[in-house]
């Protein structure tokens, strides 16, 4: 099966300045990888994702990035508000599977 | 157009009762998944249901838990005897295709405490 690893678990960052999150996953094969943003007590919300036959993704404030020879990508929050804190989670799913595997989820604290 | 609902939202039970969770899809999505998330952990696959079908249940423990996605209705989830180490918040996603890089969009949740 896929592992995902996900760093770090917890992350502070002064509002306006940047924040990284970088995964690992296993699977060479793996061809698709999602990152889901969770606020307390709510649903995860899929706020970006990325193909495998792309290298990087952007969204307004938010990126992707993806390299498939060393097996990791990262999401790029730019500009950060208040509104940013929250678990944000990235996924992958094994070669020819459907089924996410979740990284243990990192904490964001953005301070106003 | 609706997302994923669920419900009941928030469910308590007391060890040894049922607990039956139900999921219905966004419209015009046929498969639905099934994931647990423990408090401040991750979430991990249980079960990947089409209608009428199980697909994949190589997450959910073999003794006590249950699935199902009828022709008609929703999803539902049961788990039969609960015990304290089933609190948690159950989550279940939907998509419209099958391939691997299908998107997944998720329900708000059941938060089941068992006491």
């Amino acid at each position: 099966g896929e592992n995902v690893e996900q760093h770090p678990s917890t992350l502070s960052v002064q509002e306006g300045d940047s924040a990284v999150i970088k995964c690992t996953y296993s699977d060479s094969a793996s061809n698709y990888f999602p990152w889901y943003k969770q606020e307390l007590g709510k649903r995860p919300q899929l706020i970006i994702d990325i193909r495998s036959n792309v290298g990087e993704k952007k969204d307004q404030r938010i990126a992707v990035t993806l390299n498939k020879t060393a097996k990791h990508f990262s999401l790029h929050i730019t500009e950060t508000q208040p509104e940013d804190s929250a678990v944000y989670f990235c996924a992958a799913p094994p070669a020819n599977d459907y089924k996410l595997s979740f990284g243990a989820g990192t904490t964001v604290t953005v301070r106003a | 157009n609706a997302g994923v609902m669920q419900n009941p939202r928030h469910l308590v039970r007391r060890r040894g009762q049922e607990a039956r969770l139900r999921c219905s899809p966004m419209k015009g999505h046929s498969h639905v998944y099934w994931y647990r998330q423990l408090p401040e952990e991750g979430l991990k696959f249980m079960v990947y249901l089409q209608k009428e079908n199980i697909i994949d249940e190589s997450g959910m423990p073999k003794e006590r838990f249950s699935a199902e996605f009828p022709k008609e209705g929703p999803s539902i989830l049961r788990i039969q005897q609960v015990v304290r180490g089933d609190s948690a918040a159950y989550f279940c996603a939907s998509s419209p295709r099958t391939v691997q890089d299908n998107e997944q969009f998720f329900g708000p949740g059941t938060r089941l405490t068992v006491l």
